[in-house]
């Protein structure tokens, strides 16, 4: 059975600092998402990724294959950044298995 | 806009009644999921269709749910006799190759 498991489950930071999300996963994936979901509902797709990182403005992914690991970095957190980040992985793309969720809150 | 839409948004419908929520994925994608998600958790697979055929649905999904995507375009998610359990988020999310999720804004049902 497929694990994913995130930390923190809450996370508050104070505007400007850096923040770290972590996703551990139990069986080999082809590719791991980070999502995020405002409240309302709405889920947006923020990585993609199947090795190494990736980086969009100020958020950064990285995942190590060996150790069943990703990180969602947020350089420069903003109070807009406040959300749920939410990780996600698939073995053949028919099925994802999502972790609980981060909640985060940047307090300014 | 293009993306992801679901229909109706927001359902609310007494114990036993049946349901039906619509989504259009974006048009190019073959791969179109649907999940619930309740408060505070993430979301819960519940089928998955590449084109028309239904590849994959989940052991939790009672044989009050049904899913069809009858010409590979839409989908329909229907509940029939609706419990107090089943009130959620559904959410759904198409896929191009790629792999690459897109999600609607969810349909969220309440089930009085």
């Amino acid at each position: 059975k497929n694990e994913v498991e995130q930390s923190p489950q809450n996370l508050t930071a104070q505007e400007g600092e850096f923040i770290t999300i972590n996703c551990s996963y139990s069986v080999g994936i082809s590719a791991l998402h980070w999502l995020q979901q405002h409240p309302g509902g709405g889920i947006v797709s923020l990585f993609m990724l199947s090795s190494g990182k990736k980086k969009h403005g100020r958020l950064i992914a990285t995942i190590n294959i060996q150790e069943k690991h990703s990180s969602l970095h947020i350089t420069a957190s903003h109070p807009r950044d406040s959300a749920v980040y939410i990780c996600a992985d698939t073995n053949t793309g028919n099925q994802f298995y999502f972790g609980t969720g981060t909640s985060l809150t940047v307090i300014p | 806009d293009t993306g992801v839409s679901q229909d109706p948004r927001h359902k609310i419908t007494k114990r036993g009644q049946n349901v039906t929520f619509r989504c259009d994925p974006i048009s190019e994608h073959n791969r179109l999921y649907w999940y619930r998600q309740t408060l505070g958790q993430g979301p819960e697979f519940l089928t998955y269709f590449q084109n028309e055929a239904q590849l994959e649905k989940s052991r939790l999904l009672s044989d009050r749910f049904s899913a069809e995507r009858p010409k590979g375009s839409f989908s329909t998610l229907e509940i029939q006799r609706t419990e107090q359990g089943d009130s959620a988020m559904y959410l759904c999310a198409s896929s191009p190759w790629t792999g690459e999720l897109f999600f609607g804004e969810g349909s969220r049902l309440t089930v009085l």
